[in-house]
């Protein structure tokens, strides 16, 4: 079975700051991994993804993950963060099987401050 | 337009009475899914489709009942709603390798 751990429920910042929100992942499997972002009151958005390859990802929004394989993390950053950023963000795995199923983690809420 | 639509988007009930979540996508998506979303827990997955008529069971499917007649739409079905089934209710589907959510369901259950 998998499981998706997001080490921060909530993360507070300044707007113009660096931030990192924090994935950990088990799986006995390869993986594909994702991260969605959810603001106030709406669905989820994919923000970027890994499949393969480089394990450098970049997605949407100036957000960046990176895929580490020995530590089964998957953090997302941003190098400057607006408050347009403040919402959800969900860490999910699948295993590439039945249409990609997703576990998600429990989610972290970025706000960011003026 | 093409995309994942779910009705109703607000939907108050009361304890006992049966409920229907609608979820229709216009991609042909094979896979559709049906995830509950719960303060703390993330999303958690209630109930998948692989194409019509064939539906299986996720991580939390007691008091739910799904049916996929069509491969268009993929109605969840609450059949005797308890306080503990409010939740936000959103379906998916998958693409190549991406899952696309509807804008989701708020169920009160009183």
């Amino acid at each position: 079975a998998q499981s998706v751990t997001q080490l921060d429920s909530q993360v507070p910042v300044f707007e113009e700051a660096p931030v990192e929100l924090r994935c950990n992942y088990s799986s006995s499997v390869s993986v594909y991994l994702f991260w969605y972002v959810q603001y106030p009151n709406q669905g989820l958005q994919l923000l970027l993804k890994y499949l393969s390859g480089s394990t450098l990802v970049k997605g949407i929004n100036g957000f960046e993950a990176e895929f580490n394989k020995s530590q089964t993390s998957f953090h997302l950053r941003k190098p400057s963060v607006h408050i347009s950023d403040t919402a959800e963000y969900f860490c999910a795995v699948s295993d590439m099987e039945y249409g990609n199923k997703l576990v998600f983690g429990a989610g972290t809420i970025l706000r960011v401050k003026s | 337009d093409a995309g994942i639509t779910q009705s109703p988007r607000y939907k108050i009930t009361e304890t006992g009475r049966q409920v229907t979540l609608m979820c229709h996508q216009t991609w042909s998506h094979s896979y559709m899914f049906w995830y509950r979303q719960d303060l703390g827990h993330g999303l958690r997955l209630i109930y998948y489709s692989a194409a019509a008529d064939i539906t299986d069971k996720g991580e939390v499917p007691d008091g739910y009942v799904v049916s996929r007649s069509k491969t268009e739409n993929f109605p969840l079905t609450l059949e005797s709603a308890t306080r503990s089934q409010t939740s936000v209710y959103f379906c998916a589907s998958t693409g190549t390798d991406t899952q696309y959510f509807g804008p989701g369901t708020r169920l009160t259950v009183l």
